[in-house]
């Protein structure tokens, strides 16, 4: 069966630092993953999509950017935090573009 | 706009219960609808895929339905318990915009209680 997994959990950085979430897919072959940030009272915010190794797409501007150097693997990374940065971040696959999603149990940023 | 909306935001009833979640889109022309279930801290759960082509899917104790030429979901959960205390999220992938955004409701955050 597949599974995702997502790490850290949590991480509390200081503004200016680095980032680095990672998020791997088992049990499938060229999913399309997903970068969503879930922000307190906003709702679900799709960051990045890629459809294969090195394809990212970026579906609206900031801070962030992201990696797929891998086929199952999924990275989200900040050269420096802001403190608007702070959010749920979660790490999705579907199998298609049109399939159905599932999400990893995501990592809690906090930037002070 | 293609918006996703769930109301009630909260709702709160007594265990064994059948009720039922709304979710209402403003554009008919859709490739899916898929429910979802979030507990507090963690990830989403899938809990049910309904193309467009198809009325109403269910598992276990949830039935989800679809009209598309109203713009609405429902998912009803039958014998509800408080282990099905969570936020119930609907999302909603239209046609004619990217078809890999899934447009999110803000969810209905249900309670049951004991």
């Amino acid at each position: 069966s597949q599974t995702i997994h997502q790490w850290p959990a949590t991480l509390v950085q200081p503004v200016g630092s680095p980032l680095s979430l990672e998020c791997t897919v088992e049990g499938t072959s060229n999913p399309n993953l997903y970068w969503y940030r879930q922000a307190a009272g906003r709702g679900l915010q799709l960051l990045f999509y890629s459809v294969g190794i090195g394809q990212i797409s970026s579906e609206v501007p900031q801070n962030l950017s992201a990696s797929r150097p891998q086929d199952r693997q999924f990275i989200l990374s900040s050269k420096k935090l802001l403190l608007s940065d702070s959010g749920f971040y979660l790490c999705a696959w579907s199998v298609g573009g049109s399939g159905e999603l599932f999400f990893g149990e995501g990592s809690r940023l906090t930037v002070l | 706009k293609q918006e996703v909306t769930q109301i009630p935001a909260a709702l709160s009833v007594p265990e064994g219960e059948n009720l039922v979640l709304n979710c209402s889109f403003t554009d008919s022309a859709i490739y899916n609808l898929q429910w979802f279930r979030q507990d507090p801290g963690k990830g989403l759960t899938s809990l049910l895929l309904i193309q467009s082509s198809q009325r109403e899917q269910t598992s276990g104790r949830l039935n989800a339905s679809l009209d598309k030429s109203s713009g609405r979901s429902t998912l009803y959960i039958a014998a509800s318990q408080p282990g099905d205390s969570a936020t119930y999220l609907c999302a909603v992938r239209f046609r004619g915009g990217s078809a890999r955004q899934l447009t999110f409701g803000s969810g209905t955050q249900l309670t049951v209680l004991p």
